[in-house]
């Protein structure tokens, strides 16, 4: 298995643009989380995907970001315009369970600098 | 929600030495805690894990303990080795089903 699949693996970007993040979770998992990993925060849950639906998404830190699961193979994490405050790195984690979110399995993140 | 507290924040050891991590948590329905390590540059991967159910797993030189009665569980690591060097981090899964992350304590074994 390749494990999680993360892209762009290192993004510089100027304030002001769209930044697009993508994940592509383990095959025949069935929850996807964005996390946010800072030196000031730690690991930083921003939102939660189960069966491809939304279920908490109460991290996502203001409206400048967005995140989707058209299916169960692929998910974006937007943000849109960036600000210099964004730069951390992001990961993606995929995880399998009946009764919740079991052993997670992250990717490689995407080091984000918004300059 | 879930709070999850981790010490200590930065571990020094000689190689050969014995290192132990603690966390306690707050929500007494949690019933899940994986510890991860991240090396540099790299994604968190699950190293070992133990359920409410049971008070102590090891795993080669890796063992992780449980108290549910104090709220506090301990990642164990005998005979480091310089490649043991990285972040440990601490989680707990309570009824949210959605797992509370400590702070990271960073590993630095001297060779």
């Amino acid at each position: 298995d390749a494990g999680v699949i993360q892209s762009p693996r290192h993004e510089v970007t100027e304030m002001g643009q769209e930044v697009t993040l993508r994940c592509k979770p383990i095959s025949g998992h069935n929850s996807l989380f964005w996390y946010r990993q800072t030196m000031m925060r730690g690991l930083e849950l921003l939102i939660y995907f189960n069966n491809n639906v939304p279920i908490d998404d109460s991290g996502m830190p203001e409206d400048r970001f967005s995140a989707k699961m058209p299916n169960a193979s692929f998910s974006t994490l937007k943000i849109q315009p960036s600000e210099p405050r964004d730069s951390a790195v992001y990961f993606c984690a995929s995880s399998l369970g009946a009764g919740g979110p079991e052993t997670q399995y992250f990717g490689p993140g995407t080091r984000l600098l918004v300059l | 929600g879930e709070n999850v507290e981790q010490h200590p924040s930065t571990l020094s050891v000689q190689e050969g030495d014995s290192a132990v991590i603690k966390c306690t948590y707050s929500d007494s329905a949690s019933n899940y805690f994986p510890w991860y390590k991240q090396e540099l540059g790299k994604g968190p991967q699950l190293i070992i894990d133990i359920r409410s159910n049971v008070g102590e797993k090891k795993d080669q030189r890796i063992a992780v303990t449980l108290n549910k009665t104090a709220k506090h569980f301990s990642l164990h690591i005998t005979e480091t080795q310089p490649e043991d060097s990285a972040v440990y981090f601490c989680a707990a899964r309570g009824g949210s089903y959605i797992p509370t992350f400590g702070r990271g304590t960073s590993l630095i074994v001297h060779p």
